[in-house]
C-alpha cells in the first residue's frame, strides 16, 4: 500500500525568506503522480504544484518548486520569497491508483 | 476558485439522524471523488465516480454511507444513522480526462454530530 509521510507537523518562516517542506512516500509503482496542495484556514484546498514521476525535471510554478528524488522516494516543496498569504496547511499527495495524502504541514509565515 | 461547489457548508445533526451532502463539479469533470478529512489529518479517500458509475469504494465507506451521481453531473453523499465518529469535513473533488489528472477540490461540508 502506498503511504505518504510528512515529518514536519508545523513550520514557520519569516516573510521573504525561503522554506522547504519535506515529503516521503512508499510505493512499488513506477508510474505515478505527486502533488502539493495548499489549504488556507477555512478555505478550500488548491493545487500548488504537480510532478509526473516519469519526468526527471523538477516542476516549478513561480515561487514554488519541488525537489523530486525518485530513487529516494522524496518530494520536497520549496517556497521562495515567502508571503503572508502562504500561511496554510500544505498536503503532499501521491496518485498511483487512488490518491493518498500525508498528514500535512502547518506553515506560518511571520511578518 | 476551482469551480467545484458543495452544499451545505456546515451541518450540525444529532446522533442517529440521516444527512445528505451535495457536490457540484464543473461540467468537464467526468470523474468525481469524495474524501473525509478529520482535524489535523489529510483527506482520506471514500469513493469515486466516472460519469455516473461508482467505480471504487474505500473500506472507510461503511454500509451507512451511500453515494450517487445519477446523471454524471452532481453527486450526493448520504450518511444514515449518524454517529459521533462521523464528525469530519467531507470534501469532493472533480477531474477531467484520465485517472491521474489533477483533482480540483470543493470547499467541503463540515459535519458535526452531537
Amino acid at each position: 500500500a502506498q503511504t505518504v509521510t510528512q515529518s514536519q507537523p508545523e513550520m514557520s518562516v519569516q516573510e521573504a525568506e525561503t522554506v522547504t517542506l519535506s515529503c516521503t512516500y512508499d510505493t512499488s509503482e513506477n508510474n505515478y503522480y505527486l502533488f502539493w496542495y495548499k489549504q488556507p484556514p477555512s478555505r478550500q484546498m488548491i493545487l500548488v504544484i504537480r510532478q509526473e514521476a516519469y519526468k526527471q525535471q523538477n516542476a516549478t510554478e513561480n515561487r514554488f518548486s519541488v525537489n523530486f528524488q525518485k530513487a529516494a522516494k522524496s518530494f520536497s516543496l520549496k517556497i521562495s520569497d515567502s508571503q503572508l498569504g502562504d500561511t496554510a496547511m500544505y498536503f503532499c499527495a501521491f496518485m498511483g491508483g487512488d490518491m493518498r495524502f500525508g498528514a500535512g504541514t502547518r506553515l506560518t509565515v511571520k511578518p | 476558485d476551482t469551480g467545484v461547489s458543495q452544499n451545505p457548508r456546515h451541518k450540525i445533526t444529532k446522533r442517529g439522524q440521516n444527512v445528505t451532502f451535495r457536490c457540484d463539479p464543473i461540467s468537464e469533470h467526468n470523474r468525481l471523488y469524495w474524501y473525509r478529512q478529520t482535524l489535523g489529518q489529510g483527506p482520506e479517500f471514500l469513493t469515486y465516480f466516472q460519469n455516473e458509475a461508482q467505480l471504487e469504494k474505500s473500506r472507510l465507506l461503511s454500509d451507512r454511507f451511500s453515494a450517487e451521481r445519477p446523471k454524471g453531473s452532481f453527486s450526493t453523499l448520504e450518511i444514515q444513522r449518524t454517529e459521533q465518529g462521523d464528525s469530519a469535513m467531507y470534501l469532493c473533488a472533480g477531474s477531467s480526462g484520465g485517472a491521474r489528472e489533477t483533482q480540483y477540490f470543493g470547499p467541503g461540508t463540515r459535519l458535526l454530530v452531537l
